[in-house]
């Protein structure tokens, strides 16, 4: 079964402020990671996949197989990075190829 | 075309009822996903077409719920005799298979159902 784990249901910082997103995930092959991010009344929309080793807005993350970990950097937070972020999981073997497991979600709110 | 769309947006009706959700995929997007999100939940899988075929489905959609995607365009998800439990918000997404963006599914905006 694959499985995804965002620890923290809300995280406030301040505007300036490093920020990080903690994602763990359980999985028996080699998945693909993604961050989504959905903004106030806005849909659900891809921030970043670790395929892609691309930053975007500023945040990184990093797969780290050893921790089955994936968590979600940013050095410097800025207001409009206030949303909701869920953390996904594709798997890659048998009929599950395609489908996306994700977190709880961290609901992020950077403060002025 | 602006991405995918649903329709309704919102959707209140009553125990016992039957309900239908259309959403429109990305113009030739021939992967077409239907997932649930409950308060305080990520979103989670229910379904999966491959143009017209129905390739998988999760244990969450019970023989209450059925959908179709008859021509490979726009999928419909029908739930019939709506309980309290299957009040959630149904989002559908597309992706486009073939090309480098086979792995980013494109999220619709969204039904809310509300069942009384």
């Amino acid at each position: 079964a694959q499985r995804v784990t965002q620890p923290e249901k809300l995280l406030s910082v301040f505007k300036g402020a490093p920020v990080e997103l903690k994602c763990n995930y359980s999985y028996s092959g080699s998945p693909e990671l993604f961050w989504y991010v959905q903004y106030s009344r806005q849909r659900l929309q891809l921030l970043l996949r670790h395929i892609s080793r691309e930053s975007i807005k500023g945040f990184t993350a990093d797969l780290n197989k050893g921790e089955t970990s994936f968590h979600l950097k940013k050095p410097f937070a800025q207001e409009e990075d206030s949303a909701m972020y869920y953390c996904a999981l594709r798997g890659n073997s048998g009929g599950s190829n395609y489908k996306l497991t994700f977190g709880k979600g961290t609901l992020l709110t950077v403060n002025p | 075309d602006t991405g995918v769309s649903q329709n309704p947006r919102h959707k209140i009706t009553k125990r016992g009822q039957n309900v239908t959700f259309r959403c429109d995929p990305i113009s030739e997007h021939n992967r077409l996903y239907w997932y649930r999100q409950t308060l305080g939940q990520g979103p989670e899988f229910l379904t999966y077409f491959q143009n017209e075929a129905q390739l998988e489905k999760s244990r969450l959609l019970s023989d209450r719920f059925s959908a179709e995607r008859p021509k490979g365009s726009f999928s419909t998800l029908e739930i019939q005799r709506t309980e309290q439990g299957d009040s959630a918000m149904y989002l559908c997404a597309s992706t486009q298979d073939g090309t480098g963006e086979s792995e980013t599914q494109y999220f619709g905006p969204g039904t809310r159902l509300l069942v009384l």
